[in-house]
């Protein structure tokens, strides 16, 4: 099984940040690499496919990039409705399976 | 606008089975081009894919729960359902039925549903 470790787990940011958050695959996924964002109580929300391809309506200042094992998800300038808990997912092999997610809190 | 809505029982004993449905409205399961899942999130946890069905009934379940479920669909009602059976507590969990395009970029879901918490006690 591909295993998916997001990191850090948690982070702590202002608004106005810059903010990283890294996924690492067991083995090489080429570019099968998906971001969703996910706020208490409610249903993940698709932000990023393939690696590094917009959902459409999600805004700009989200963009993904990466290949391989190694992915990061970027937030050019962190928002107030941003701060949630981003999961990555794998979807290069059919046992698809979710990071273990990074806790983005308000500093 | 496509919606995903999950019904079924939110308590269930332990030893039974589980039965949720998702309904789907604003388009139709058997006009193809996606697979329809279910998904759940232990509370307070991560995401665990539990299995797809595509609208001809070709299906794939998740091998640490492959014995214990069944996913179908019934194009008719443009439902599709799960079946878990033999439930624990560790079956406790928000249930979310969901969408993933097929192509080229493997399996992303693009819609869900709200989520229902199903609870496993006696």
């Amino acid at each position: 099984d591909i295993q998916m470790t997001q990191s850090p787990s948690s982070l702590s940011a202002s608004v106005g940040d810059r903010v990283t958050i890294t996924c690492r695959a067991s083995q090489s996924i080429s570019s099968y690499l998906n971001w969703y964002q996910q706020k208490p109580g409610k249903a993940p929300k698709l932000l990023i496919y393939a690696a590094s391809s917009l959902q459409s309506g999600v805004p700009s200042r989200f963009s993904g990039s990466g290949s391989g094992t190694d992915f990061t998800l970027t937030i050019s300038s962190l928002q107030p409705e941003d701060f949630a808990t981003y999961y990555c997912q794998q979807s290069y092999s059919t046992r698809t399976a979710f990071g273990q997610g990074t806790k983005l809190e308000i500093k | 606008q496509v919606q995903l809505q999950e019904s079924g029982p939110g308590l269930v004993k332990p030893s039974q089975t589980l039965s949720l449905t998702c309904t789907v409205s604003g388009g139709s399961i058997s006009s193809g081009g996606y697979y329809w899942s279910w998904i759940r999130q232990h509370p307070g946890k991560g995401l665990e894919w539990i299995g797809y069905i595509y609208y001809s009934g070709s299906t794939y379940y998740n091998p640490s729960l492959k014995s214990r479920v069944t996913i179908s669909v019934d194009t008719s009602k443009n439902q599709f359902s799960l079946k878990l059976s033999s439930v624990t507590a560790a079956d406790t969990a928000v249930y979310y039925c969901a969408r993933s395009p097929t192509g080229v970029a493997g399996m992303f879901v693009d819609y869900w549903g709200q989520g229902t918490l199903v609870t496993v006690s006696s």
